[in-house]
């Protein structure tokens, strides 16, 4: 069973610019959520979408956003990109929506702004 | 790699040796926890998890132990090897979502 897809592994953008980034889940897992990790604020969640609507989201400011399509693949937006946007994002899959269960991540995307 | 922080604590074995990696976690309406491990260059990957209503679960070569009366968590891995060598995190969950929190994390070095 492939396990969690994130892509592109790698960014490189410059302030201003937008971003986005992608993930598909496991197989069969409807749950996905984002998160950001820095070496100084950790792994901070950013928002959750089950069924393609987002259920719940982080204290993060509305230039970040997400979707979720029909296929549970999901995207994360991040306009108008700052020097400190410069993170590893993960993205985690669930097959349970509740929360009880395991969450699986991907290998991350490293974007770096300059 | 990407998990390390500057501040990060970390925790040095010899190989061999059993180690103990704490978490102090900061909800005590939190009721269910998961350990990850996390090595340079790779995302969280989940070691173990343990629900509220236990205080003890048990997986291969590694133990989780809750204690809600003071918020801690322990990991325990036994006969460490030195690819177990990484950055390890313990998460909480609190709602009815996926939304976990993490703590800061402890980098654990084996030495051979």
């Amino acid at each position: 069973k492939a396990g969690v897809t994130q892509t592109p592994r790698y960014l490189i953008k410059t302030r201003g610019q937008q971003v986005t980034l992608s993930c598909s889940p496991i197989s069969g897992h409807r749950s996905v959520s984002w998160y950001q990790q820095t070496p100084g604020q950790g792994l901070q969640f950013l928002f959750e979408y089950f069924s393609e609507t987002q259920r719940n989201k982080g204290n993060f400011p509305g230039r970040f956003s997400g979707r979720q399509f029909s296929n549970s693949r999901s995207e994360m937006n991040v306009s108008t990109l700052e020097l400190g946007d410069s993170a590893l994002y993960l993205c985690a899959s669930s097959l349970d929506p509740g929360g009880r269960t395991e969450a699986f991540f991907g290998q991350g995307t490293r974007l770096t702004v300059v | 790699g990407e998990s390390v922080g500057l501040h990060l604590p970390t925790l040095s074995v010899q190989e061999g040796d059993n180690s103990i990696i704490n978490c102090a976690y900061s909800n005590s309406a939190s009721d269910y926890f998961i350990w990850y491990k996390q090595e340079s260059g790779k995302g969280p990957q989940f070691i173990i998890d343990i629900r509220s209503n236990m205080d003890k679960r048990q997986g291969q070569r590694v133990t989780v132990l809750l204690n809600k009366t003071v918020k801690h968590l322990s990991l325990q891995i036994a006969a460490t090897q030195p690819g177990d060598s990484a950055v390890y995190f313990c998460a909480e969950n609190k709602d009815n979502f996926n939304k976990f929190y993490f703590g800061s994390g402890t980098k654990l070095n084996v030495k051979p």
